[in-house]
């Protein structure tokens, strides 16, 4: 059973460009939650989507973050404009409705010069 | 709101046990998780315990709950260098659509 998908596992982008990151959550699983992850900050809940919808946003830090979820298999988290601070690696995890057991991807590591 | 607490480090020498500590603030938390976070790899989950247990083992494994005094803490016998990871405390939100909330994590050192 393949798990969490995500792709790109590393983007390295100028400031000013937009970056598009996207996750493929386990097949049968309800919840999606995408995570940033830095030194500074350890690990912050930037949104999650229950059955497609997003149920709390207001981990998202700014108007340039948005993520869409257009079907149970699919979602992308976009940062427009991308800005240096943004750099960090970026987690997608899923779980099945009704559990807090969250299943992560490998990730992906943002770099912004 | 809640809130969970890690030490950020701890070493050990190969072949002692390992003991990594975490405390929360909300007493009705019902689900506490450790996660091992391995580099350049995602979170994956470890191990649990239930609110209503005092402990579970699980091979290597020691999951303690004082619930009293909301702490958690993870055994880890026979330490082994591929235990070196990072090791993340995190508890259920109740009422809050299945979120958790997560500590800062350990680093796990192994010195030979």
């Amino acid at each position: 059973d393949a798990g969490v998908i995500q792709s790109p596992r590393h983007e390295v982008t100028e400031m000013g460009q937009e970056v598009t990151l996207r996750c493929k959550p386990i097949s049968g699983h309800n919840s999606l939650f995408w995570y940033r992850q830095t030194m500074m900050r350890g690990l912050e809940l930037l949104i999650y989507f229950n059955n497609n919808v997003p149920i709390d946003d207001s981990g998202m830090p700014e108007d340039r973050f948005s993520a869409k979820m257009p079907n149970a298999s699919f979602s992308t988290l976009k940062i427009q404009p991308s800005e240096p601070r943004d750099s960090a690696v970026y987690f997608c995890a899923s779980s099945l409705q009704g559990s807090y057991e969250q299943y992560f991807g490998p990730g992906t590591r943002l770099t912004v010069t | 709101g809640e809130d969970v607490e890690q030490s950020l480090f701890l070493s050990v020498r190969e072949g002692d046990s390992s003991v990594i500590n975490c405390t929360y603030t909300d007493s009705s938390s019902t689900y506490l998780y450790w996660y091992k976070q391995e580099p350049g790899a995602g979170l994956q989950l470890l191990t649990y315990i239930f609110s209503n247990m005092d402990m579970k083992q699980d091979q290597r494994l020691t999951v303690l709950l004082n619930k009293k005094d909301k702490h958690l803490s993870l055994r880890i016998a026979d330490t082994q260098t591929g235990d070196s990871a990072i090791y993340f405390c995190a508890v259920d939100i109740p009422d809050s659509n299945y979120q958790l909330i997560w500590g800062a994590g350990t680093k796990l050192i192994i010195k030979p």
